[in-house]
């Protein structure tokens, strides 16, 4: 696709459910980020997938979050027992090259805006 | 702990006036600096990305400096439109999953 899409774009849930939202990069690129944004607050590393496998998933805050990577393209964070707290902004952004080793490109999608009830 | 600081929190200038963000970070290892520009519900869109040997780096009416020595770096807004309104990110990068996001700087461009 022409850039990253993120779906769904708004997802409103009860207090104990699942939730899972997807990421579909910018087609060719091998790696993947997922941010966490709260309001008034910059993006939140949550995890990142260099092909199909997560290279670093330290920012997980804990093990209620998941995210898979299967076939190396589209993503899916999956949320278990969600809680008010995990109200946020979902943002995915990919990149043709890992960032940090060069200037690799950054891109976003728009988020998926999570509130929990 | 890897920190990016960003002043001023908020920032209110009329249509056509100039504004300077600044950004300080303790980062390290550094590998490059990036400033982003945020539309409210939008996803960060990227303005520059600096390496450690770049001082200047311009995109149009956007002008970023890099001070690697004292960790600082600015943007610099020119003859500035309401289209500007937005959050500006400074992103400082030490690996290759490691962005530290800063909390940003709100501008308001007011006609």
């Amino acid at each position: 696709g022409a850039g990253v899409s993120q779906t769904p774009s708004n997802k409103v849930t009860e207090k104990g459910k699942y939730v899972e939202l997807r990421c579909d990069p910018i087609s060719g690129h091998t790696a993947l980020y997922w941010y966490r944004q709260s309001l008034g607050q910059g993006p939140e590393f949550l995890i990142y997938f260099q092909g199909t496998g997560a290279a670093d998933d330290s920012g997980l805050p804990n093990d209620r979050f998941f995210a898979v990577r299967p076939e190396g393209s589209v993503s899916t964070l999956k949320i278990q027992r969600t809680e008010r707290g995990d109200s946020a902004v979902y943002l995915c952004a990919s990149s043709q090259v890992a960032s940090g080793v060069n200037t690799g490109e950054l891109f976003f999608g728009e988020g998926s805006r999570l509130t929990v009830l | 702990k890897n920190q990016v600081e960003q002043s001023p929190q908020s920032l209110i200038i009329l249509e056509g006036k100039n504004c300077t963000l600044q950004c300080n970070y303790t980062v390290s290892p550094f590998s490059n600096l990036r400033w982003y520009k945020q539309d409210t519900g939008r996803g960060p869109v990227s303005l520059t990305i600096m390496t450690f040997s770049e001082n200047t780096k311009s995109n149009g009416r956007y002008t970023a400096t890099l001070d690697a020595d004292t960790k600082q770096s600015s943007l610099h807004i020119t003859a500035s439109q309401l289209s500007d309104s937005a959050s500006y990110i400074c992103v400082v990068s030490s690996g290759y999953s490691t962005l530290t996001f800063g909390k940003g700087t709100m501008l308001l461009v007011s006609p």
